[in-house]
């Protein structure tokens, strides 16, 4: 079964600095991985997501994020941080060898990220 | 409308209510999914429906109870909840996977706050 592990359940930057949010990840199959981003009071929303074509993904916002098969690991990055940025991130495996019963997503705890001044 | 939507918001219910959750996808998926979102825990997906199927319950208590009339509309009964079971409560859609080699991400719906009282 695949699982996600998100280390530091908050990370705190100032504004104009990197953003980096861990992410490492278990499964038994080459995975399926996602970031989404939850803005208070709303649901998630898809940053970007990895599916074996380039390593390196770029999403919205000016995220992205590098698959490292060596390290099990897809860490999320901002070059520099804006308040706007300030919310709650998940990262999510999906095995690739479901298939017929929808996309299923196992989810980490999630990593606050607060933006100061 | 677009995208996911769910009604209500918000849902304040005592133990002996029955109640609702209302949730409609306009991106033309196949797939639904209900996730349950507490504090301080990973999104615990509940149930899952493709193509108006149920494919996955996550030993859910029978006191919620889904139904999918169509590709574009998921239902969750609420009867006889526990305090325990107050939480923000998100629908999903995506593509069904017909092919292992896709990774189809999800779409989610802003979510119903639920209070149980």
């Amino acid at each position: 079964a695949q699982s996600v592990t998100q280390l530091g359940s908050h990370v705190s930057v100032s504004e104009g600095a990197l953003v980096l949010l861990r992410c490492n990840y278990s499964s038994s199959v080459p995975p399926y991985l996602f970031w989404y981003v939850q803005y208070p009071n709303q649901g998630l929303q898809l940053l970007l997501k990895y599916t074996s074509a380039a390593t390196l993904v770029k999403g919205i916002n000016g995220f992205e994020a590098e698959f490292k098969k060596s390290e099990t690991s897809f860490h999320l990055t901002k070059p520099s941080a804006h308040m706007s940025d300030a919310a709650e991130y998940f990262c999510a495996v999906s095995d690739r060898g479901i298939t017929g019963g929808g996309n299923k997503l196992t989810f980490g705890t999630g990593t606050q990220l607060k933006v100061e001044l | 409308e677009t995208g996911v939507t769910q009604t209500p918001r918000h849902l304040v219910m005592g133990m002996t209510n029955k109640k609702s959750l209302k949730c409609e996808q306009h991106l033309g998926h196949n797939a639904m999914y209900w996730y349950k979102q507490s504090a301080k825990k990973p999104l615990e997906l509940m149930f899952v429906y493709n193509f108006k199927e149920q494919t996955e319950n996550n030993s859910v208590p029978s006191r919620f109870s889904p139904e999918c009339p169509n590709s574009s509309h998921l239902f969750l009964h609420l009867h006889t909840l526990q305090p325990e079971d107050s939480a923000l409560y998100l629908c999903a859609s995506s593509q069904d996977i017909v092919s292992e080699q896709l990774g189809y991400e999800q779409y989610f719906g802003p979510g119903t706050r639920l209070t149980v009282t």
